[in-house]
């Protein structure tokens, strides 16, 4: 299995300003994604980071608000930018398995609360 | 599309068996999947299975797969405080991205 971690576990952010969810798997993977949990609901699919190339973004989702940076293969990061209550969610990042990308794994989450 | 269908709530006592089901719409999805979490948690992956098959046992959990009726179901035997969580259903759509129910709010008492 891959183990997640995720940076920071909670922020609390002004309207206007951006935050940036960094993300670090222990071991190589392919797959890496990012999705969104606003509050009491399910999850929702942002992109696909991609290793050395853009991320493939989602319906309703752009690379202007939601910038994605996959610099190898063990970390991502994920902007949350021009921030607006809306934006208050949880954002998990998830990888396949290396040896197996059908066993996906979840980190802990980030709680964003925009004020 | 994609389309991912649980039940919202489960109250189930402690020492009997928990049923969570769902539903859900894309024919080619080829793993189904089962995550747990718990208050202010993350997703754990409990359990997840092929669509060629139609059940996988793992301790106290059972997962049957009806492909025909596009049914899944979870099944925790002899279920624990500890199993207080919400569960969701997910399936694999294209490039292994997965898409989601809504989650299912399993409440065990005693």
């Amino acid at each position: 299995s891959a183990v997640i971690s995720q940076k920071p576990s909670r922020d609390i952010c002004q309207r206007g300003t951006s935050l940036t969810i960094q993300c670090q798997v222990d071991s190589q993977v392919t797959m890496m994604f990012w999705y969104r949990q606003q509050p009491g609901q399910s999850l929702t699919l942002i992109a696909t980071a991609n290793q050395g190339s853009e991320a493939t973004y989602e319906s309703g989702f752009v690379i202007d608000k939601f910038p994605i940076s996959r610099p190898n293969l063990t970390f991502s990061t994920l902007t949350v930018s021009n921030l607006s209550p809306e934006d208050s969610s949880i954002y998990l990042c998830s990888a396949g398995s290396g040896t197996n990308y059908n066993e996906q794994f979840f980190g802990p989450g980030t709680r964003l609360t925009v004020l | 599309g994609e389309d991912v269908e649980q039940s919202l709530f489960l109250s189930v006592r402690e020492g009997d068996s928990s049923v969570i089901n769902c539903t859900y719409t894309d024919s080619s999805s080829t793993y189904l999947y089962w995550y747990k979490q718990e208050p202010g948690a993350g997703l754990q992956l409990l359990t997840y299975i092929f669509s060629n098959m139609d059940m996988k046992q793992d301790q106290r959990l059972t997962v049957l797969l009806n492909k025909k009726d596009k049914h899944l179901s979870l099944r925790i035997a002899d279920t624990q405080t500890g199993d207080s969580a919400i569960y969701f259903c997910a399936e694999s759509i294209k490039d292994y991205k997965l898409s989601f129910g809504a989650g299912t709010t399993v409440t065990v008492r005693a």
